[in-house]
Parts: C-alpha cells; sequence; structure tokens
C-alpha cells in the first residue's frame, strides 16, 4: 500500500503559468482534500471531495480548480499562478468509518515567482 | 478569524519530562478533536482523538485532555523522547460540517536529548 501519493514534490512557476498537483490514493477512501500549508496558518482546506463525482469549495478556493477523476484521484489546478499561491500542498483521504482521521500525501512545494 | 489557535509557536523540553501542548477553540458547535503531528518534508499523520463526550482519552505515552467549558484541549506526552520533535497540529470538527477539519497554526515540539 503506497497510501496517499502525490506529483510533483517540487515545482517553479512563472507568474501567470498553470499547472496541475496530481493526488492518488489506494485505500479506497470515499473522501479527499486538497490543504494548503503556510508558515503561521496551519492547514488550510482549499477544496475536498466527499465521494466520487462531487466536489465542494473549502475555505480558500480563489484561484483553484479541482477535478475528482475517480474514486483514487483528485487533482488540484492553478490556472493563472499568482505568488501568493507559493505554499507547500497537501493531498488527504479518510474512509467512511473513520472520517475525521486523515491520511496526508508527502506534500507538493509550489514556489511562484 | 481563527477558530482553533495554538497559541505556543514552539516549546522545548528535555528528553524524559513531560511534554504539554495546548490548543483553545472558540466554536461551541466542536464536537471532535483531533492531534496529527508532522515531520519536516513529511505529511501530517494522525496522533490522537476525543470526542466532546469524554474528557481525556489515552494512548501510550500520549493523553489528551478536553475540557469543553474552557473551550481547551492539551496533549501530554510523558516521557518526552527526542523522535517526538515535530510540529503538532490541533484539529476539530463537528458532524453538521461533514469530514473536514478546521485546524490550528501549528507548535513545534523540540524534545532536547
Amino acid at each position: 500500500n503506497a497510501g496517499v501519493t502525490q506529483t510533483p514534490k517540487f515545482q517553479v512557476l512563472k507568474t501567470g503559468q498553470s499547472m496541475t498537483l496530481q493526488c492518488a490514493q489506494d485505500m479506497n477512501h470515499n473522501s479527499m482534500y486538497w490543504y494548503r500549508q503556510d508558515p503561521g496558518m496551519g492547514l488550510r482546506l482549499i477544496y475536498y471531495s466527499a465521494s466520487e463525482g462531487t466536489t465542494d469549495k473549502g475555505e480558500v478556493p480563489n484561484g483553484y480548480n479541482v477535478s475528482r477523476l475517480n474514486k483514487r484521484e483528485f487533482s488540484l489546478r492553478l490556472e493563472s499562478a499568482a505568488p501568493s499561491q507559493t505554499s507547500v500542498y497537501f493531498c488527504a483521504s479518510t474512509e467512511r468509518l473513520r472520517p475525521y482521521e486523515q491520511y496526508f500525501g508527502p506534500g507538493t512545494r509550489l514556489t511562484v515567482t | 478569524d481563527q477558530q482553533v489557535k495554538q497559541n505556543s509557536p514552539s516549546l522545548s523540553v528535555q528528553e524524559g519530562r513531560i511534554s504539554i501542548l495546548n490548543c483553545d477553540y472558540t466554536n461551541s458547535m466542536f464536537d471532535y478533536f483531533l492531534w496529527y503531528k508532522k515531520y519536516p518534508a513529511e505529511g501530517p499523520t494522525f496522533l490522537i482523538s476525543i470526542s466532546s463526550i469524554k474528557d481525556k482519552n489515552e494512548d501510550g505515552r500520549f493523553t489528551v485532555f478536553l475540557n469543553k467549558s474552557a473551550k481547551h484541549l492539551s496533549l501530554h506526552i510523558v516521557p518526552s523522547q527526542p523522535g517526538d520533535s515535530a510540529v503538532y497540529f490541533c484539529a476539530a470538527s463537528y458532524m453538521e460540517y461533514g469530514n473536514k477539519l478546521v485546524f490550528g497554526a501549528g507548535t513545534i515540539l523540540r524534545v532536547k536529548s
């Protein structure tokens, strides 16, 4: 079991460029989440998907879009990157029976110049 | 507004002594609380949780205490070990909020040997 995997691990973008962060889980979890972590601010929810085929905005969705491609995969897209989106991005998933115990991926460190 | 607050950015403790990490919350709807641990360059991992119907939950060296009237919870680590050095995030949720979590900003724990 790989758990939650994220690609890429690191990325540098120029302002205005676009990119997609990939996330996959092999635990047959229903819910998946995207967070960003910034110094002094903890983890803030960007988007989440309660189940395959559904997505909803979290606390900080502006500038992002998501796709729940299937039960395993949940991608995060930055259409036009801005320096304010420089952050570490984490994907997480949970199973139905233990909905609060989230399993996190290793993160993607994104720098926008 | 920060609904979950960890007011101590860092804590330094001698090996073998007790570490106490604190967390305050403002939303009285919260009824489930968790602690996550994060090592550098890794994603957070679930550590321990407590439901609002309890005031204490213990798992090995880790104990979480909940004081609902004060809207305060704490994580005790006894005895502290150098491997406990990490960032600790407090998180909270409630049923109507779905399976989403609200995280605090984190506390860096350093255990000195």
